[in-house]
């Protein structure tokens, strides 16, 4: 089946590092990523992961993929007020007519200065 | 600035009416998908177009139709529009079908009264 979970709230400090996660359902999904949406404001592809890989770094960003367990994570490094974002995980599955994203509830993320 | 737009940012309307909602995709980009975010079913994947053929169906309801044109632009048509309506439709767009990356446009905020 398609389900996605993330956790609702994260409250970190200025300069700490956030860790937002995700589990998914569907064993068959080959790609996920992690979107942020800011308030008002569409969403923002901030980095993706093939299935085939346990970890991918982008700047800041670090994606663990844990395959056994259906589990995603999006650490940010020094995370900055401008960080405080929802974001969302989501899955897609190669092959097929379609690459339609199923996405998480979202994780609200909240920096405090 | 994702490079994919949406018009009109705000819609007002009521009930029983019908609206049409844009969307222009990246320049290169085939493939337009629609999005319905809302509180209570949050981000929900509603059809695909790729290059002016329909590929995927989602959590689309009958009143709901699109389509993509010939300059790849898509319409999203909602008719006999409800209160259960109101949400943010977003549109993504991506250089295929396959598991490419999505980006996606800034959102029309639709209220039904």
């Amino acid at each position: 089946g398609e389900d996605v979970e993330q956790s609702l709230f994260l409250s970190v400090r200025e300069g700490d590092s956030s860790v937002i996660n995700c589990t998914y359902t569907d064993s068959s999904s080959t790609y996920l990523y992690w979107y942020k949406q800011e308030p008002g404001a569409g969403l923002q592809l901030l980095t993706y992961i093939f299935s085939n890989m346990d970890m991918k770094q982008d700047q800041r960003l670090t994606v663990l993929l844990n395959k056994k367990d259906k589990h995603l994570s999006l650490r940010i490094a020094d995370t900055q007020t401008g960080d405080s974002a929802i974001y969302f995980c989501a899955e897609s599955k190669e092959g097929g007519a379609t690459n339609k994203l199923i996405f998480g509830t979202g994780t609200l993320l909240a920096v405090q200065p | 600035d994702s490079g994919v737009t949406q018009t009109p940012k705000h819609l007002i309307t009521a009930t029983g009416q019908r609206v049409t909602l844009r969307c222009s995709p990246r320049s290169g980009d085939l493939s337009v998908y629609w999005y319905q975010q809302s509180l209570d079913q949050g981000l929900q994947f509603l059809i695909q177009y790729y290059n002016g053929e329909e590929r995927a169906k989602g959590n689309i309801l009958e009143r709901f139709s699109a389509q993509q044109f010939p300059d790849l632009h898509s319409e999203l048509n909602l008719s006999s529009l409800e209160l259960g309506d109101s949400a943010l439709y977003f549109c993504a767009s991506s250089v295929g079908t396959g598991p490419y990356e999505q980006y996606f446009g800034p959102g029309t905020r639709l209220t039904v009264t």
